[in-house]
C-alpha cells in the first residue's frame, strides 16, 4: 500500500548542526507534506511539496523531492534545541485522498 | 474554535465496554480525517471524510470500529467492545482542501484511549 517511510528513524545532533532526514514512498504521488509532532501532542504541518516541484524552501527548512527516486528528504539548517521532534512525512496517490504517514523520524537536538 | 477541537483528551475504559470520540472540525473545512498512532509509532489511517461523499473507511481496523460526521461538521469515532490493542491516540484532523490534491491538515491535540 502507498505508504512513506523515514530515514533513519533517530538522529541526535548538536546545536547549530544541520539535521537531514529522507522519505521513502512507494507509488506516483500528487504531493508530499512534512509535519512535526513534539511528543504526545498533535502533528503540525511544515511544508508541502508538489509532484511538479524538486525543491521548496520556508525559513531554515528545505525540501526536495526525486519523483524517479520516489523520495524526499527534509533538511533543517542551524537545528535549535527546540527543534527537537519527531517528523513525519505524508503522501497521497492519485484520486486516492487517503494520506498515509510513514513511522517518522525522532530528532533529538542537543544544546 | 480556532483550532481542531477533540475530546475527551484522556479516557480510560474497561476492556468490553464502548467508547466516542468527539471531533470538531475548523470551521468551513470539507476534509476530516482520523488516524490513530500507538506509543511510538508512526499514524495509522481509519477513515476519511470530504464533504457529502461517502467516507473511505478503508483503514478502519475492525466492524467494531465506525465514525459519523454530522452535518459536515462535527464527526464521532465509536470503538465497540474496546480490546486492549485498541489503547493509543486517536488523531483527528480537518483540511480546507476539495479539489483533485490533498494539502495541508491540521490537527487536534488527540484523545489518548487506555483500555485496561
Amino acid at each position: 500500500s502507498q505508504q512513506g517511510e523515514e530515514d533513519p528513524q533517530a538522529l541526535s545532533i548538536q546545536e547549530g548542526e544541520n539535521a537531514t532526514m529522507n522519505c521513502s514512498y512507494k507509488t506516483s504521488i500528487n504531493n508530499l507534506q512534512w509535519y512535526r509532532q513534539n511528543s504526545g501532542r498533535g502533528l503540525v504541518h511544515l511544508i508541502l511539496i508538489r509532484s511538479n516541484e524538486r525543491e521548496k524552501h520556508s525559513g531554515r527548512l528545505r525540501v526536495t523531492l526525486d519523483t524517479s527516486k520516489k523520495s524526499s528528504s527534509l533538511l533543517i539548517t542551524a537545528s535549535r534545541a527546540a527543534d527537537t521532534a519527531s517528523y513525519f512525512c505524508a503522501t497521497d496517490a492519485g484520486s486516492n485522498y487517503k494520506l498515509t504517514f510513514g513511522k517518522g523520524t525522532l530528532l533529538t537536538v542537543n544544546p | 474554535g480556532a483550532g481542531v477541537s477533540q475530546s475527551p483528551s484522556n479516557k480510560v475504559t474497561e476492556k468490553g465496554k464502548d467508547v466516542e470520540l468527539r471531533c470538531d472540525p475548523i470551521s468551513g473545512h470539507t476534509a476530516l480525517y482520523w488516524y490513530r498512532q500507538s506509543l511510538g509509532q508512526g499514524l495509522e489511517f481509519l477513515i476519511y471524510f470530504q464533504g457529502n461523499s461517502a467516507p473511505d473507511k478503508s483503514g478502519l481496523p475492525s466492524d467494531r470500529f465506525s465514525a459519523e460526521r454530522t452535518g459536515g461538521s462535527v464527526s464521532t469515532l465509536t470503538i465497540q467492545r474496546t480490546q486492549q490493542e485498541d489503547s493509543a491516540v486517536y488523531l483527528c484532523a480537518s483540511g480546507a482542501f476539495s479539489g483533485v490534491n490533498t494539502g495541508e491538515l491540521f490537527f487536534g491535540e488527540g484523545s489518548r484511549l487506555t483500555v485496561l
